[in-house]
């Protein structure tokens, strides 16, 4: 059963510059959360994805955006690189959202994609 | 504002002995989910063990339990008979149960085990 897949593994791009990052869910999940982690800091949320729509968003600002495709995999892109979005992006994906019920679904993480901004 | 507070940046422990890893965190909300995860060199963030608000009981899974203190908002990890592989970062997390889909992460606090 493969886990949650991220590609690519590592990316150097300039301040301007545009980026796409994909992930592939664990099989049998239909969403996918992101989060940025900077070096010496827990991830923060960027945003959540489920039934193609963003569910919740994170303190980030429109340079980042995303998508979700039929499959359920998705994209992080970010426009306008600044030296400050340098970090670690993980994707994680579970069945379903937390529901307002109370009940959780548990998130499983991929092992990232490390973006470098020169 | 939620938040998660990790107060130990770095911790070592030897081989086959006990940690303690400490968390407190900060909800207005009553029911909401613990973790802790861990995060190995390789980056794969690993769920350790997780504990729902409303349970009294601690969760244990092993060598792994934590210490729940509801009124004071502390969740401490304690990891028992430590192993070389237990060398990682080790995250607290919480997420509500109110409809909201993020998880909140502390800073986290790196375990290094010595042989």
């Amino acid at each position: 059963d493969a886990g949650v897949t991220q590609s690519p593994t590592h990316l150097i791009k300039t301040r301007g510059q545009q980026v796409t990052l994909r992930c592939s869910p664990k099989s049998g999940h239909d969403t996918v959360s992101w989060y940025q982690q900077a070096l010496g800091q827990g991830p923060q949320f960027i945003f959540q994805y489920y039934e193609e729509e963003e569910r919740q968003r994170g303190n980030f600002p429109d340079r980042f955006s995303g998508h979700q495709f039929p499959n359920y995999s998705s994209e992080l892109n970010v426009n306008a690189l600044l030296l400050g979005d340098s970090a670690l992006y993980l994707c994680a994906s579970s069945l379903g959202p937390a529901s307002g019920d109370g009940s959780y679904n548990e998130q499983f993480f991929g092992p990232g994609t490390r973006l470098t901004v020169l | 504002a939620q938040t998660v507070t990790q107060s130990q940046p770095e911790m070592s422990v030897q081989e086959a002995e006990t940690v303690t890893l400490s968390c407190t965190y900060d909800t207005s909300e009553s029911n909401y989910y613990l973790f802790w995860y861990k995060q190995p060199p390789s980056r794969q963030m690993i769920l350790v063990i997780r504990q729902e608000a409303y349970k009294q009981q601690n969760a244990t899974e092993n060598r792994f339990s934590v210490n729940f203190q509801k009124a004071a908002k502390s969740f401490s990890l304690k990891i028992s008979d430590s192993q070389l592989g237990d060398t990682a970062m080790y995250f607290c997390a919480f997420i509500t149960g109110a409809g909201s889909y993020q998880l909140t992460f502390g800073k986290g606090t790196k375990l290094s085990v010595i042989p």
